[in-house]
């Protein structure tokens, strides 16, 4: 059974960092694409970031390039986020998700970590 | 970037009923659309992928359709369950985006 388990997620002020983690388990994690989508309180779904099977490419939402980075670690099966430059529009709700074949069609999902970013 | 653009952006029907929910995209994306759908608190579940195929585990009752810049999301026979979110997302080209959202929601 796909798992994947967000953590990493609280409250931070304005201008802080925070370090994101997704722990995958159930599938060969190093074959897919993985990535990071949001959703703020009561709003819809944004898509943050991917990154490819061995972390060479990497595509960004333009809202978070230069703030944000993906990266993963194969060897330990974990996908991360790392947010500096915080800023009150950040706060949602973060998932992690994996990808099937076509790489931006998300089939498994976490349940999510929150982000919230206030003073 | 793309946008997509859901309506309604809410809906009230009743167990049985059909309903269909609209997505347009500002441009064309072939037929590289997918909808989800979104329960309060849960994580988004993959219905629809490239515009009409269904996800396995989805029930036969959901279907999409189109292609270009017009697609519609289809419940034949509403049943309890499927009160929730619906949001569609193109995969045409980066950034992926979704719609706004339609929210159906019982009579």
């Amino acid at each position: 059974e796909v798992q994947l388990v967000e953590s990493g997620g609280g409250l931070v002020q304005p201008g802080g960092s925070l370090r994101l983690s997704c722990a995958a388990s159930g599938f060969t994690f190093n074959n897919y694409w993985m990535s990071w989508v949001r959703q703020a309180p009561g709003k819809g779904l944004e898509w943050v970031a991917n990154i490819n099977q061995d972390g060479s490419d990497k595509f960004y939402v333009d809202s978070v390039k230069g703030r944000f980075t993906v990266s993963r670690d194969n060897a330990g099966n974990s996908l991360y986020l790392q947010m500096n430059s915080l800023r009150d529009e950040d706060t949602a709700v973060y998932y992690c998700a994996r990808a099937t074949e076509s790489v931006t069609t998300f089939q498994h999902w976490g349940r999510g970590t929150l982000v919230t970013v206030s003073s | 970037d793309i946008q997509m653009t859901q309506s309604p952006s809410s809906l009230s029907a009743s167990v049985g009923d059909r309903v269909t929910i609209t997505c347009r995209a500002s441009q064309s994306i072939s037929n590289y659309l997918n909808w989800y759908q979104q329960k309060p608190g849960k994580a988004p579940k993959l219905l629809i992928y490239t515009a009409s195929s269904l996800q396995s585990g989805v029930p036969s009752r959901f279907s999409g359709s189109g292609s270009g810049t017009d697609f519609t999301l289809t419940i034949s026979s509403l049943l309890p369950e499927d009160f929730a979110t619906y949001y569609c997302q193109h995969r045409h080209s980066y950034p992926v985006t979704f719609g706004q959202g339609t929210r159906l929601e019982t009579k």
